[in-house]
């Protein structure tokens, strides 16, 4: 399978915990997006990287929050001191410049922090 | 930000058109339309994408009028499988944050 992929699926953590998340995009493609969605509503915007670089940061993004793109390939999402509210399936996307407007979903990550 | 605006749900039965409308009265002149499908405790998956006139893929149509205030995403004879939540988003990519997903359309079919 050569879509993208999230490890882990699901998260079960304590709260103040620190947790991370890691997203493989789809080889070719150089941008990566960061996305959260609780329940019954759409995902929400977090963050972008094209290739190492981040570009965009949601206001969403506490400083909690941070993500990497070390080498321009996977990504990784730590939130720290976890709050219940950050409960949440935490999905990843990626996309190639070439057709940037198509973004490809992983599986995603739920999260619930107790 | 072009907000968008869908109904909340709709029912239909299989074998049946739906179109599932979507409104975008402040869309940009650089703003694509892009359709999303997604099923319980999945990611969305790419349906279509348009700018304006129409646009036909192997699943489904996009009408955009002239005014491009709106569109509606046609799924011709669907089926069970097409159980879903669907969501319009208006933006461009050259702006990743301004690209907003919205609540959807949860689409039921009965048999």
């Amino acid at each position: 399978d050569t879509g993208v992929s999230q490890d882990p699926r699901h998260k079960i953590t304590k709260r103040g915990q620190n947790v991370t998340f890691r997203c493989d995009p789809i080889s070719e493609h150089n941008r990566l997006y960061w996305y959260r969605q609780t329940l019954g509503q759409g995902p929400e915007f977090l963050t972008y990287f094209q290739n190492e670089a981040q570009l965009e940061k949601s206001r969403l993004l506490s400083d909690r929050f941070s993500a990497e793109r070390p080498k321009g390939s996977f990504s990784t999402l730590e939130i720290q001191r976890t709050e219940q509210g950050d409960s949440a399936m935490y999905l990843c996307a990626s996309s190639s410049t070439r057709d940037q407007e198509t973004q490809y979903f992983g599986p995603g990550t739920r999260l619930l922090v107790l | 930000l072009a907000k968008t605006t869908q109904p909340i749900s709709m029912d239909s039965y299989e074998g049946q058109e739906v179109n599932i409308t979507c409104s975008h009265n402040n869309i940009a002149t650089n703003d694509y339309i892009t359709w999303y499908q997604q099923f319980p405790s999945q990611g969305p998956r790419f349906i279509i994408q348009g700018y304006k006139t129409k646009v036909t893929n192997e699943v489904a149509s996009l009408f955009i009028p002239a005014d491009r205030k709106s569109s509606t995403l046609s799924l011709p004879r669907v089926s069970l499988s097409d159980t879903a939540v669907y969501y319009c988003l208006v933006g461009a990519y050259s702006s990743a944050s301004k690209i907003i997903f919205g609540s959807g359309t949860r689409l039921s079919i009965r048999p």
